[in-house]
């Protein structure tokens, strides 16, 4: 199975900061990598799709690079509603897997 | 807006057949879609199951695959999972999901907690 591993596990920030989340393939995945962000209790939200495409009705705020098996995910200016947990997850091969999640807090 | 609904039981009793639901508020027909379960358990990452299309085409995740089975009824807007033999480890909770290939999830259900114990 391909490992995803994130970085860091924990960002604390506050608003208006930029962030950047990391997420790195154990293989190889070309650009078959999707991030999500969850808020505590609610169903995870697709932010962007192969690995840069963002999805209709996210903020442009939001912004996804890399390619190969190094990925970033990164948020230009953050907002309140952004403190969330955000995972990635590649669909190159099956079995599709998973990160496992970085949580953004307030500082 | 297309919504998804889990539907099962909370708890259920180790070595016992897990059945779950997944209500869509759309067709399920539509053959660029495909129709996901993964699951969390509590601090772990999330795991993908498996994926059902309506053509009844599957791909399972091999650490599950003998124990699992996905299917649809399109008349009623549902897909289903059902898992055999559980244990403590199946204790999670679950989502279904929808997919396009391209983007992966595009929408997913608030998720149900399953709890294995007797």
């Amino acid at each position: 199975d391909i490992q995803m591993t994130q970085s860091p596990s924990t960002l604390s920030a506050s608003v208006g900061d930029r962030v950047t989340i990391t997420c790195r393939a154990s293989q190889t995945i070309s650009t078959w990598l999707a991030w999500y962000q969850q808020r505590p209790g609610k169903a995870p939200k697709l932010l962007v799709y192969e690995a840069s495409k963002l999805e209709s009705g996210v903020p442009s705020r939001f912004s996804g690079g890399g390619s190969g098996a190094e990925f970033t995910l990164t948020v230009s200016r953050l907002q309140p509603d952004d403190f969330a947990t955000y995972f990635c997850q590649q669909y190159s091969r099956y079995p599709w897997t998973f990160g496992q999640g970085t949580k953004v807090e307030v500082k | 807006q297309v919504d998804l609904q889990e539907s099962g039981p909370s708890l259920i009793k180790p070595s016992e057949t897990l059945s779950l639901t997944c209500s869509v508020s759309d067709s399920v027909s539509l053959s660029n879609y495909h129709w996901t379960w993964i699951r969390q358990p509590a601090g772990k990452r999330l795991e993908w199951i498996g994926r059902i299309y309506v053509s009844g085409n599957t791909n399972y995740n091999p650490s599950l695959k003998s124990r699992i089975t996905m299917s649809m009824d399109t008349s009623r807007h549902q897909f289903s999972l059902r898992l055999t033999s559980v244990t403590a480890a199946d204790t999670a909770v679950y989502y279904c999901a929808r997919g396009l290939e391209i983007k992966q999830f595009d929408r997913w259900g608030q998720g149900i907690l399953v709890i294995v114990s007797s």
